[in-house]
């Protein structure tokens, strides 16, 4: 079976310019996360959510930040405009019900900021 | 909310010496455990999971952790490292029961010296 899927794996762009991170989950899974992962903070989380609602996006650190769950197979994480602070990796995770929250991570998306 | 500390943040051992990695939580309720591991450049990957029954759990590469209810640990432990053992641990618990939604440690990094 595919694992979590992301894309791009490498962004560089310069700041102010739109990112937009994409994940694709494992097929029956109901819940997916996003992860950022920096050297100051360690891995945060942004948003979660179940059955493709957002439950929780106190993690989100401001307006800059949104992200969609449109169908159980697709997450898009936005970034606009985006910041040199911004750079990180983020990383989609998805889980199924009954697996008490084990989390498959995907291979991460590595955003530079310039 | 529950929290999730990891006392040693770098750790450097030589080839074939035992490893004791902690992972300390705080939560009044009972929980799901987790460690995953992080090699250099890749995602995390689950290393071993405890959600009830035995508290020593078994898992992958020779890991092992045991669950210690009354000092609410659960330490990570392998008899004797090998330099592809390298990579950064997290521990991650959450609320059994709940939303499932994981709180992380922010990592050991683990150096092993052939």
């Amino acid at each position: 079976d595919a694992g979590v899927i992301q894309s791009p794996r490498h962004e560089v762009t310069e700041m102010g310019q739109e990112v937009t991170l994409r994940c694709k989950p494992i097929s029956g899974h109901n819940s997916l996360f996003w992860y950022r992962q920096t050297m100051m903070r360690g891995l945060e989380l942004l948003i979660y959510f179940n059955n493709n609602v957002p439950i929780d996006d106190s993690g989100m650190p401001e307006d800059r930040f949104s992200a969609k769950m449109p169908n159980a197979s697709f997450s898009t994480l936005k970034i606009q405009p985006s910041e040199p602070r911004d750079s990180a990796v983020y990383f989609c995770a998805s889980s199924y019900a009954s697996g008490f929250g084990e989390l498959f991570f995907g291979e991460g998306s590595r955003l530079t900021v310039l | 909310a529950q929290s999730v500390s990891q006392h040693n943040h770098h750790v450097i051992l030589s080839e074939a010496a035992s490893l004791e990695l902690g992972c300390n939580y705080s939560y009044g309720g009972t929980v799901n455990l987790f460690w995953y591991v992080q090699y250099p450049g890749q995602h995390l990957q689950l290393l071993l999971k405890y959600f009830s029954g035995d508290p020593l759990v078994k898992g992958i590469k020779g890991f092992e952790a045991e669950f210690i209810k009354s000092k609410f640990s659960f330490n990570l432990r392998k008899p004797s490292v090998q330099w592809s053992d390298t990579a950064e641990y997290f521990c991650a618990v959450n609320a059994a029961g709940g939303s499932y939604i994981p709180t992380f440690g922010r990592g050991t990094s683990l150096i092993v010296h052939p």
